[in-house]
């Protein structure tokens, strides 16, 4: 069972739109969400995270927004760039582990 | 600072015979984690240690999988024998105590069983 869902697989923007990259959770346990970017043939690298005690957490051009009642998050990207072409993993821990989600192939078009 | 180190980066290798992967996490960091990514099950956690010491192995497929930590600054993933269902990247990352919950990863390793 799958407990960290990313359900659309791919995304596909123009440069300077909005992004918005959706992941829900079903363990009431996690109290700590992540977003991770992985570009090919590299590992995934740390976007920004959120606590559960927030519903908000911003660094620069990125979002992150918590939705507890719907076990629910999301990452806005404002604005979109080329560069920001990735796949996005959403993680979720309640413990000392995080649960991944399969990720989501964003695309910026120029 | 170096990061997570892996290697090999690729590993091609026949059904049935062994293959172990390798990974230095960064210095200092107390946590190591081995992660597998596929199509089908994204990124899913196989094993962890703390301090060295294996803490939760339920993510290991099966018994061909073992992994170890002999020290702080090394650890090994290995499969024997391979399967081609094994086919897919291993991830190693770490973190410590003190930095929370954010992990490290290094660039895998792309192992193709044929």
């Amino acid at each position: 069972d799958q407990q960290v869902k990313q359900n659309s697989p791919s995304l596909s923007v123009q440069e300077g739109r909005i992004s918005i990259l959706n992941c829900d959770y079903t363990n009431s346990m996690f109290d700590y969400f992540l977003w991770y970017k992985k570009y090919p043939a590299e590992g995934p690298t740390f976007l920004i995270s959120i606590s559960s005690i927030k519903d908000k957490n911003e660094d620069g051009r990125f979002t992150v927004f918590l939705n507890k009642s719907a076990k629910h998050l999301s990452l806005h990207i404002v604005p979109s760039q080329p560069g920001d072409s990735a796949v996005y993993f959403c993680a979720a821990s309640g413990s000392e582990k995080l649960v991944f989600g399969k990720g989501m192939k964003l695309t910026v078009n120029p | 600072d170096a990061g997570v180190i892996q290697s090999p980066r690729h590993e091609v290798t026949e059904m049935g015979q062994e293959v172990t992967l390798r990974c230095k996490p960064i210095s200092g960091h107390d946590y190591l984690f081995w992660y597998r990514q596929t199509m089908m099950r994204g990124l899913e956690l196989l094993i962890y240690f703390n301090n060295n010491v294996p803490i939760d192995d339920s993510g290991m497929p099966e018994d061909r999988f073992s992994a170890k930590m002999p020290n702080a600054s090394f650890s090994t993933l290995k499969i024997q024998p391979s399967e081609p269902r094994d086919s897919a990247v291993y991830f190693c990352a770490s973190r410590n105590t003190a930095g929370g919950r954010k992990l490290f990863f290094g660039s895998g390793t792309q192992l193709s069983v044929l």
